[in-house]
């Protein structure tokens, strides 16, 4: 089955800098990604996914590339602010599991301001 | 966003107890999904009910019985619960199966 592995587990970065969460994943199968972020005591929320029809896509200050060669995808947040402070995690399905997301372990970002 | 409601936010019980968590989405979708989150484990799905029909059991122990009488609800009875099993118990829904999924904000279980 699926396993999706996500680094690093915990992110501090300056306010104004780039952060980027990179994961992984092993069934070459899998062409959706989403990425959720998770305040603490709230509920995961989407902020931006790919399918494997595309390389990169962009919103604002956040953006998601993939490559399907070597399995692995990543999120890039620009201009960080104190508000990114948050659990990102990564997520991969395919069609052939009927969609089913298998999750990365998480990673916590903290932004300092 | 209120899409997806979870009902209770915070739930203690026994061992021994029989509780249900419930879930409720207002945005029209056909599938709906338990999900597990423990503290340092990525997110597990339980079920997946796709039009009221359970597609997937990813292995839940019979202690927890989904239930889905509508496209828009769902239910999780909890029964003789381990302690293992405290954990935040997370409702999501999707128009179908491969679009993307709006989660509820969960009930924190504590099994004492």
């Amino acid at each position: 089955g699926e396993n999706v592995e996500q680094h690093p587990s915990t992110l501090s970065v300056q306010e104004g800098d780039s952060a980027v969460i990179k994961c992984t994943y092993s069934d070459s199968a899998s062409n959706y990604f989403p990425w959720y972020k998770q305040e603490l005591g709230k509920r995961p929320q989407l902020i931006i996914d790919i399918r494997s029809n595309v390389g990169e896509k962009k919103d604002q200050r956040i953006a998601v590339t993939l490559n399907k060669t070597a399995k692995h995808f990543s999120l890039h947040i620009t201009e960080t602010q104190p508000e990114d402070s948050a659990v990102y995690f990564c997520a991969a399905a395919s069609m052939d599991s009927s969609y089913k997301l298998i999750f990365g372990s998480g990673t916590r970002l903290l932004v300092r301001p | 966003e209120t899409g997806v409601t979870q009902t209770p936010r915070h739930l203690v019980m026994g061992m021994t107890n029989k509780k249900s968590l419930k879930c409720e989405q207002h945005l029209g979708h056909n599938a709906m999904y338990w999900y597990k989150q423990s503290a340092k484990k990525p997110l597990e799905l339980m079920f997946v009910y796709n039009f009221k029909e359970q597609t997937e059991n990813n292995s839940v122990p019979s202690r927890f019985s989904p239930e889905c009488p509508n496209s828009s609800h769902l239910f999780l009875h909890l029964h003789t619960l381990q302690p293992e099993d405290s954990a935040l118990y997370l409702c999501a829904s999707s128009q179908t199966a491969s679009q993307p999924q709006h989660f509820g904000d969960g009930t924190r279980l504590s099994i004492l």
